[in-house]
Protein backbone atom coordinates (compact mmCIF):
# COMPACT_ATOMS: atom_id res chain seq x y z
CA UNK A 1 0.00 0.00 0.00
CA UNK A 2 1.33 3.55 -0.64
CA UNK A 3 2.23 6.14 1.86
CA UNK A 4 3.27 9.33 2.90
CA UNK A 5 4.85 10.89 5.64
CA UNK A 6 4.85 14.85 6.47
CA UNK A 7 7.30 14.27 9.76
CA UNK A 8 6.57 18.40 10.50
CA UNK A 9 2.68 19.04 11.10
CA UNK A 10 3.23 23.12 11.87
CA UNK A 11 6.65 24.96 10.88
CA UNK A 12 7.55 28.71 11.22
CA UNK A 13 10.23 30.46 8.98
CA UNK A 14 10.99 33.65 8.72
CA UNK A 15 9.82 35.98 5.39
CA UNK A 16 13.14 35.81 3.65
CA UNK A 17 14.34 32.64 5.48
CA UNK A 18 14.73 29.16 3.01
CA UNK A 19 12.11 26.52 3.69
CA UNK A 20 12.46 23.11 3.79
CA UNK A 21 9.44 20.82 3.99
CA UNK A 22 10.19 16.89 4.77
CA UNK A 23 8.37 14.29 3.08
CA UNK A 24 8.98 10.13 2.96
CA UNK A 25 6.91 7.84 0.75
CA UNK A 26 6.55 4.17 0.95
CA UNK A 27 5.49 2.66 -2.86
CA UNK A 28 6.05 -0.49 -4.39
CA UNK A 29 7.74 0.88 -8.15
CA UNK A 30 8.59 4.45 -8.96
CA UNK A 31 6.19 6.59 -7.32
CA UNK A 32 4.21 9.72 -9.13
CA UNK A 33 5.05 12.44 -6.67
CA UNK A 34 3.47 15.80 -6.06
CA UNK A 35 3.24 19.11 -3.78
CA UNK A 36 -0.08 20.31 -3.13
CA UNK A 37 -0.80 23.65 -1.45
CA UNK A 38 -3.89 24.61 -0.18
CA UNK A 39 -4.64 28.01 1.36
CA UNK A 40 -7.65 28.60 4.35
CA UNK A 41 -10.83 27.58 2.68
CA UNK A 42 -9.59 26.89 -0.78
CA UNK A 43 -9.23 23.80 -3.04
CA UNK A 44 -5.60 22.10 -3.65
CA UNK A 45 -3.24 23.50 -6.11
CA UNK A 46 -0.51 21.55 -7.55
CA UNK A 47 3.02 23.24 -6.75
CA UNK A 48 5.24 20.59 -8.38
CA UNK A 49 5.04 17.08 -9.93
CA UNK A 50 7.97 14.23 -10.43
CA UNK A 51 7.32 11.53 -12.92
CA UNK A 52 10.22 10.30 -14.00
CA UNK A 53 13.83 11.93 -15.46
CA UNK A 54 15.64 14.40 -13.47
CA UNK A 55 15.49 13.95 -9.85
CA UNK A 56 15.53 18.14 -9.65
CA UNK A 57 11.92 19.36 -10.52
CA UNK A 58 11.10 23.29 -10.59
CA UNK A 59 7.41 24.43 -9.83
CA UNK A 60 5.40 27.38 -9.30
CA UNK A 61 5.86 30.05 -6.92
CA UNK A 62 9.66 29.38 -6.78
CA UNK A 63 9.31 25.70 -5.34
CA UNK A 64 11.41 22.97 -6.28
CA UNK A 65 11.46 19.57 -4.85
CA UNK A 66 14.11 17.12 -4.52
CA UNK A 67 13.59 13.10 -5.39
CA UNK A 68 16.02 10.71 -3.90
CA UNK A 69 15.05 7.33 -4.36
CA UNK A 70 17.64 5.71 -1.83
CA UNK A 71 15.93 7.89 0.66
CA UNK A 72 12.45 7.80 -0.25
CA UNK A 73 11.72 11.33 0.69
CA UNK A 74 10.76 14.41 -2.11
CA UNK A 75 11.68 17.22 0.25
CA UNK A 76 10.17 20.55 -0.73
CA UNK A 77 12.41 23.40 -0.80
CA UNK A 78 12.34 27.07 -1.35
CA UNK A 79 15.05 30.01 -1.01
CA UNK A 80 13.34 32.45 0.34
CA UNK A 81 9.61 32.51 1.68
CA UNK A 82 7.50 35.09 1.42
CA UNK A 83 4.76 36.02 3.49
CA UNK A 84 2.18 34.74 0.85
CA UNK A 85 3.60 31.50 1.67
CA UNK A 86 1.92 31.11 4.87
CA UNK A 87 -0.71 28.30 3.52
CA UNK A 88 -1.03 24.08 4.68
CA UNK A 89 1.60 21.84 2.33
CA UNK A 90 0.28 18.05 1.34
CA UNK A 91 2.87 15.95 0.03
CA UNK A 92 1.32 13.01 -2.34
CA UNK A 93 1.89 9.80 -4.04
CA UNK A 94 0.03 8.08 -7.22
CA UNK A 95 0.15 4.68 -8.26
CA UNK A 96 -1.97 3.42 -10.90
CA UNK A 97 -4.85 4.29 -12.42
CA UNK A 98 -3.58 8.12 -10.19
CA UNK A 99 -5.23 7.31 -6.84
CA UNK A 100 -3.00 9.71 -4.81
CA UNK A 101 -2.72 9.25 -1.38
CA UNK A 102 -1.84 12.55 0.50
CA UNK A 103 0.31 13.43 3.68
CA UNK A 104 -1.33 14.81 6.71
CA UNK A 105 0.18 18.35 5.39
CA UNK A 106 2.51 20.75 7.34
CA UNK A 107 1.10 23.79 8.02
CA UNK A 108 3.77 27.00 7.18
CA UNK A 109 3.82 30.09 9.18
CA UNK A 110 5.78 33.13 7.91
CA UNK A 111 6.27 36.03 10.34
CA UNK A 112 8.07 39.46 9.23
CA UNK B 1 -9.63 26.58 -19.17
CA UNK B 2 -10.44 22.95 -18.53
CA UNK B 3 -11.47 22.24 -15.24
CA UNK B 4 -13.37 20.19 -12.49
CA UNK B 5 -16.66 21.62 -11.41
CA UNK B 6 -18.14 21.12 -8.43
CA UNK B 7 -21.36 22.00 -7.12
CA UNK B 8 -22.61 23.40 -4.47
CA UNK B 9 -19.83 24.79 -3.27
CA UNK B 10 -21.30 24.93 -0.25
CA UNK B 11 -23.91 23.18 1.49
CA UNK B 12 -25.94 24.05 5.28
CA UNK B 13 -28.25 21.09 5.92
CA UNK B 14 -29.80 19.44 9.22
CA UNK B 15 -29.13 16.35 10.76
CA UNK B 16 -30.79 13.17 8.87
CA UNK B 17 -31.39 14.95 5.42
CA UNK B 18 -30.19 13.81 1.97
CA UNK B 19 -27.09 15.31 0.42
CA UNK B 20 -26.17 15.39 -3.09
CA UNK B 21 -22.96 16.49 -4.36
CA UNK B 22 -21.93 16.85 -7.88
CA UNK B 23 -18.46 16.60 -10.07
CA UNK B 24 -18.54 16.91 -13.70
CA UNK B 25 -15.17 16.02 -14.56
CA UNK B 26 -12.73 17.40 -17.12
CA UNK B 27 -13.80 16.56 -20.52
CA UNK B 28 -12.22 13.25 -21.59
CA UNK B 29 -11.09 12.36 -18.52
CA UNK B 30 -12.38 8.49 -17.64
CA UNK B 31 -11.38 8.39 -13.92
CA UNK B 32 -13.12 10.54 -10.95
CA UNK B 33 -12.01 10.22 -6.95
CA UNK B 34 -14.09 11.43 -4.40
CA UNK B 35 -11.74 12.69 -1.36
CA UNK B 36 -13.42 13.79 2.07
CA UNK B 37 -10.87 16.55 4.10
CA UNK B 38 -11.23 16.69 7.68
CA UNK B 39 -8.59 18.46 10.43
CA UNK B 40 -8.83 14.66 12.11
CA UNK B 41 -8.45 12.76 9.38
CA UNK B 42 -7.01 15.13 6.78
CA UNK B 43 -7.41 13.87 3.26
CA UNK B 44 -9.25 10.34 3.05
CA UNK B 45 -9.85 9.17 -0.33
CA UNK B 46 -13.50 7.36 -0.54
CA UNK B 47 -14.23 5.96 -3.55
CA UNK B 48 -12.90 6.21 -7.52
CA UNK B 49 -14.06 5.35 -10.76
CA UNK B 50 -12.73 4.23 -14.12
CA UNK B 51 -14.88 4.23 -17.24
CA UNK B 52 -17.74 5.00 -14.79
CA UNK B 53 -17.16 1.90 -13.03
CA UNK B 54 -16.21 2.00 -9.74
CA UNK B 55 -13.14 0.48 -8.85
CA UNK B 56 -12.78 1.29 -4.64
CA UNK B 57 -15.24 2.26 -2.65
CA UNK B 58 -13.54 0.80 0.59
CA UNK B 59 -12.87 4.17 2.31
CA UNK B 60 -16.62 4.96 2.20
CA UNK B 61 -18.54 4.52 4.98
CA UNK B 62 -21.38 1.88 3.01
CA UNK B 63 -24.70 2.50 5.31
CA UNK B 64 -24.75 6.38 4.35
CA UNK B 65 -22.47 7.14 1.20
CA UNK B 66 -23.31 6.24 -2.27
CA UNK B 67 -21.14 7.82 -5.44
CA UNK B 68 -22.26 6.71 -9.02
CA UNK B 69 -21.57 8.30 -12.36
CA UNK B 70 -24.61 7.99 -13.78
CA UNK B 71 -22.95 9.25 -17.28
CA UNK B 72 -19.33 10.32 -18.41
CA UNK B 73 -19.72 14.22 -17.35
CA UNK B 74 -21.09 13.92 -13.68
CA UNK B 75 -20.15 11.96 -10.81
CA UNK B 76 -22.64 12.26 -7.56
CA UNK B 77 -21.63 11.57 -4.20
CA UNK B 78 -24.62 10.85 -1.71
CA UNK B 79 -24.96 11.15 2.03
CA UNK B 80 -28.49 9.61 3.36
CA UNK B 81 -28.91 10.22 6.14
CA UNK B 82 -26.24 13.09 7.20
CA UNK B 83 -24.80 13.30 10.36
CA UNK B 84 -22.84 15.99 12.08
CA UNK B 85 -19.80 14.04 11.83
CA UNK B 86 -20.11 13.86 8.05
CA UNK B 87 -19.08 17.71 8.22
CA UNK B 88 -16.34 18.28 5.95
CA UNK B 89 -14.54 19.54 2.59
CA UNK B 90 -15.94 16.91 -0.07
CA UNK B 91 -13.30 17.01 -3.16
CA UNK B 92 -13.88 15.61 -6.44
CA UNK B 93 -10.42 14.98 -9.02
CA UNK B 94 -10.67 13.78 -12.30
CA UNK B 95 -7.77 12.16 -14.96
CA UNK B 96 -7.05 11.01 -17.97
CA UNK B 97 -5.86 7.37 -17.11
CA UNK B 98 -2.65 7.01 -18.72
CA UNK B 99 1.38 7.15 -17.82
CA UNK B 100 2.71 10.31 -16.26
CA UNK B 101 -0.47 12.41 -15.59
CA UNK B 102 -1.69 13.80 -12.92
CA UNK B 103 -5.42 13.62 -11.60
CA UNK B 104 -7.15 17.55 -11.23
CA UNK B 105 -8.74 18.87 -8.27
CA UNK B 106 -12.18 21.09 -8.01
CA UNK B 107 -12.77 23.26 -5.56
CA UNK B 108 -14.18 21.03 -3.39
CA UNK B 109 -17.73 21.05 -1.66
CA UNK B 110 -17.98 22.43 2.08
CA UNK B 111 -20.81 20.56 4.08
CA UNK B 112 -21.85 21.34 7.24
CA UNK B 113 -24.65 19.05 8.93
CA UNK B 114 -26.28 20.81 12.09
Amino acid sequence: AQSVTQPDIHITVSEGASLELRCNYSYGATPYLFWYVQSPGQGLQLLLKYFSGDTLVQGIKGFEAEFKRSQSSFNLRKPSVHWSDAAEYFCAVAGGYQKVTFGTGTKLQVIP
Amino acid sequence: DARVTQTPRHKVTEMGQEVTMRCQPILGHNTVFWYRQTMMQGLELLAYFRNRAPLDDSGMPKDRFSAEMPDATLATLKIQPSEPRDSAVYFCASGPGTPNTEAFFGQGTRLTVV
